[in-house]
């Protein structure tokens, strides 16, 4: 069953502005990976936050998790067009007992930024 | 290598043709990982080697699709009789660690086109 999910699915906003994209899931998470994709590309990891942390930063990035709402959100501060991309979120499970190790992927959200 | 390395980056083929793809992991990686992405959706898991232990097969659609993992390194994911519904982007990744706990590392891609 699908894990994480993203929402929203598509995001357009102006160059400068900050971008938010959150994620759902469903079940108990060791950690929570957010990976963008820029087109016609592989995936590229930005950030890992584990179970027992609340808030992370890397550079313009800031991730939250919300362990009682099995949530997370990503914020991309300052906008900039080269920020285009889908960015998708992974979660981390010993416990998910499906493929792939426990890892598994959402469906992604597509940011545009307009310059 | 400095990164993933999967070839060939784009194939065309006719249905009923057999395709393999290849994935060079990173260098020491003992996980490695393949995964499908159709135009504009998620990833679909489809399998999943670590060191040498038996794969994880629970993704793979169908029997027409089988990969193989040489010498702990190099891996081949062959698809057998493609059919249009194959048509799809191929994206292998490798970890130094187990999945759940840490970062993928991905290739560019092999994007199949089934005639």
């Amino acid at each position: 069953s699908q894990q994480g999910e993203e929402d929203p699915q598509a995001l357009s906003i102006q160059e400068g502005e900050n971008a938010t994209m959150n994620c759902s899931y469903k079940t108990s998470i060791n950690n929570l990976q957010w990976y963008r994709q820029n087109s016609g590309r592989g995936l590229v990891h930005l950030i890992l936050i584990r179970s027992n942390e609340r808030e992370k930063h890397s550079g313009r990035l800031r991730v939250t998790l919300d362990t009682s709402k099995k949530s997370s959100s990503l914020l991309i501060t300052a906008s900039r067009a080269a920020d285009t991309a889908s960015y998708f979120c992974a979660t981390g499970s010993m416990y998910s007992g499906g493929g792939a190790d426990g890892l598994t992927f959402g469906k992604g959200t597509h940011l545009i930024i307009q310059p | 290598g400095a990164g993933v390395s999967q070839s060939p980056s784009n194939k065309v083929t006719e249905k009923g043709k057999d395709v393999e793809l290849r994935c060079d992991p990173i260098s020491g990686h003992t996980a490695l990982y393949w995964y499908r992405q159709s135009l504009g959706q998620g990833l679909e898991f489809l399998i999943y080697f670590q060191g040498n232990s038996a794969p994880d097969k629970s993704g793979l659609p169908s029997d027409r699709f089988s990969a193989e993992r040489t010498g702990g390194s190099v891996s081949t994911l062959t698809i057998q009789r493609t059919q249009q519904e194959d048509s799809a982007v191929y994206l292998c990744a490798s970890s130094s660690i187990r999945g759940y706990t840490g970062e993928l590392f991905f290739g560019e891609g092999s994007r199949l086109t089934v005639l």
